[in-house]
Formats: structure tokens, sequence, C-alpha cells
């Protein structure tokens, strides 16, 4: 299987606090994105690292990845209540197929 | 604009049944594609069409089919359906392939 993997699993934190999700992919990738769900519903973007970048950042998003481990990491600073959802890492391939890991649950707790 | 339309939000079939699931893409997107999310295998990708043409596939038996209309719009089908297939599908658009905008899904039960 070409699913990513994604550890924890779940994640619970209080607010004001950081929460980092860490994800490993065993393929060669174009790009890796994170993507956030709420309650069984559509993903959203969260944001885009191209493999020749190392870090990224958007508002309170850090992105890195680090294509000799296959590794990327989120960290999310100062969490709030409503950052509570399931968080996914998703990586394309030179096909230009997408593979989704398995997902970090994240509750922040007010 | 508007969003991923997906049509409908809820469907419940009984085994052996078809269904035909819709997806209205965002304006201006030509890219399509249908993933599959359970509890058990997670979010696993079906197939991509790129102007009206299957550009990707995933590793789906082929009871499991799609279409992509001139106008973008993207149909799925799911024939002789097992319980396996329950399931929220989702369909995402794309201008490129690259970034995706989700739908808000069809959960789909079969009994």
């Amino acid at each position: 299987s070409q699913q990513g993997e994604e550890d924890p699993q779940a994640l619970s934190i209080q607010e004001g606090e950081n929460a980092t999700m860490n994800c490993s992919y065993k393929t060669s990738i174009n790009n890796l994105q994170w993507y956030r769900q709420n309650s069984g519903r559509g993903l959203v973007h969260l944001i885009l690292i191209r493999s020749n970048e190392r870090e990224k950042h958007s508002g309170r998003l850090r992105v890195t990845l680090d294509t000799s481990k296959k590794s990327s990491s989120l960290l999310i600073t100062a969490s709030r209540a409503a950052d509570t959802a399931s968080y996914f890492c998703a990586y394309e391939t030179g096909a230009n197929n997408l593979f989704f890991g398995t997902g970090t649950r994240l509750t922040v707790i007010p | 604009k508007a969003g991923v339309t997906q049509t409908p939000r809820y469907l419940i079939k009984t085994r052996g049944q078809q269904v035909t699931l819709s997806c209205s893409p965002i304006s201006g997107h030509r890219s399509v594609s249908w993933y599959q999310q359970t509890p058990g295998q997670g979010l696993q990708f079906l197939f991509e069409y790129f102007s009206e043409t299957q550009r990707n596939k995933g590793n789906f038996p082929g009871r499991f089919s799609g279409r992509q209309f001139s106008n973008s719009r993207s149909e799925m089908n799911v024939s002789t359906l097992e319980l396996g297939d329950s399931a929220l599908y989702l369909c995402a658009s794309s201008p490129d392939g690259d970034i995706q905008y989700f739908g808000a899904g069809t959960r789909l039960s079969v009994l």
C-alpha cells in the first residue's frame, strides 16, 4: 500500500498549546500537502510544500519536509478549540496521484 | 465561486443494487477526482478525470466506474453493491490536479 502513515493517531491538548503531527511516506514525491477534515465532511486544503522546499509557514501553521527521511511534520501553534479536527497529509507522486495518510485526530480542550 | 457540490448527500441501498453519485466541480476546474473514505481503509483514491478522460485510476475493482462530461461535471457508478462499499465518497476538483477542493461527500450505506 502507498498510503502514508501518520502519528500520533490521536492527540489531545489544551487550548493555547502547540500541536505537532508527523507523516511518513514510501516513495518519491512532487509535493506534500496537509488537509483538515471536520466530522466526516469534506477535506479542506491547508498548505502545500514542494519536494525542493524544506519548510513553509502559513499563519499558525508550520510544515517541514525531509525528503531523505521521507517524512513531514505539521505544527499548529497557539491552538484553539476550533482547530479540533482530523488532519491528513497527502503526497503527490509523479503520476499526479494523491495518496493520503491515515490521519491524526486532534482535540483541543478549551 | 460556488464550491464543489455532491449529490445526494446520503444514500441507502441494498446489496446487489447499483448506485450513481454526482459531482459538480468548481467553475473552471477541469480535474475531478473521487475518493472513498472508510474507518478501516482510510482515504483511498478511486480515479481522476481531466477534460473528459480518465487520467489516473486507483486500485479498485471494475465495479467502480466514472465519467466526466464536457461541462466537467462527473458521475461515479458502483454496480453490484457489497456491504463493504459502505463509505463516505468524496469528490474533489482542481484546476490542474495539484491542490484538491473537496465537496462535502456522499455517505453511502449498503444494507
